[in-house]
C-alpha cells in the first residue's frame, strides 16, 4: 500500500513564525503535491514537484515555498505565518503519468494564533 | 475538466452493496473518472479510477456506461467504516493540469 506520512496531525504556531510541514512517501513516487483544504473552498493546490529539485506553482503559492531535496520528501514552508493560513494541509504523491491517481496523507491541521 | 453531479447523501445497510452514482455528461475522450473518499478529519483516500472499461480492485468496482456519461461506484459489502463522503472526479490528461477539484460529493452513511 502507498504510504504518505505527514509529520504532524495537529500544529499550533504564532503569527510571523516560519513553519515547516514535512511529507514523506515510501512508494518511490516522482510527483508530489501540497494542497490546503478549507470548508466551502474545497482543495486548493499550493505547489507541486515532478522530481527532485523541481517545483511548480499551483493556484495559491503566495506566502508559501517548498523544498524537494530527496525524492521521498517534500516540505512546505510558510515563510511568515499569518492567521489566514490556518487550514488543513494535505500532501499527496503519485507515479509519473497524468492519469495516475494521487495518494494523500492524513493531513496536518495547522492553527496560526 | 468535466463537471460531475452526485446525490448529496445516501444510506446503505451494513453488509449490503452500496451503489454510488455519478453523472459526468460533458466528459471528453481523454478524461478519466476517479473516486476518492474522505472520512472526517482524515485525508482523501483513493479508491479506484477508469477510462472506459469497468474496473475492480480490493476496495470497490467502477462501472462506466458505454457512452461514458455516467458511472457507479460499488462497495460490495458495506461496513460501518465505509461511512464517509465520496467524491467522483473527472480529470483530463493535460500537462500542468495537476489540481484535483473535489465537488460536494455524496455523504454515505452505513446503517447498522
Amino acid at each position: 500500500d502507498v504510504k504518505v506520512t505527514q509529520s504532524s496531525r495537529y500544529l499550533v504556531k504564532r503569527t510571523g513564525e516560519k513553519v515547516f510541514l514535512e511529507c514523506v512517501q515510501d512508494m518511490d513516487h516522482e510527483n508530489m503535491f501540497w494542497y490546503r483544504q478549507d470548508p466551502g473552498l474545497g482543495l486548493r493546490l499550493i505547489y507541486f514537484s515532478y522530481d527532485v529539485k523541481m517545483k511548480e506553482k499551483g493556484d495559491i503559492p503566495e506566502g508559501y515555498s517548498v523544498s524537494r531535496e530527496k525524492k521521498e520528501r517534500f516540505s512546505l514552508i510558510l515563510e511568515s505565518a499569518s492567521t489566514n493560513q490556518t487550514s488543513m494541509y494535505l500532501c499527496a504523491s503519485r507515479n509519473p503519468g497524468f492519469h495516475q491517481p494521487q495518494h494523500f496523507g492524513d493531513g496536518t491541521r495547522l492553527s496560526i494564533l | 475538466d468535466a463537471k460531475t453531479t452526485q446525490p448529496p447523501s445516501m444510506d446503505c445497510a451494513e453488509g449490503r452493496a452500496a451503489n454510488l452514482p455519478c453523472n459526468h455528461s460533458t466528459i471528453s475522450g481523454n478524461e478519466y473518472v476517479y473516486w476518492y473518499r474522505q472520512i472526517h478529519s482524515q485525508g482523501p483516500q483513493y479508491i479506484i479510477h477508469g477510462l472506459k472499461n469497468n474496473e475492480t480492485n480490493e476496495m470497490a468496482s467502477l462501472i462506466i456506461t458505454e457512452d461514458r456519461k455516467s458511472s457507479t461506484l460499488i462497495l460490495p459489502h458495506a461496513t460501518l467504516r465505509d461511512t464517509a463522503v465520496y467524491y467522483c472526479i473527472v480529470r483530463g490528461q493535460n500537462f500542468g493540469n495537476e489540481k484535483l477539484t473535489f465537488g460536494t460529493g455524496t455523504r454515505l452513511t452505513i446503517i447498522p
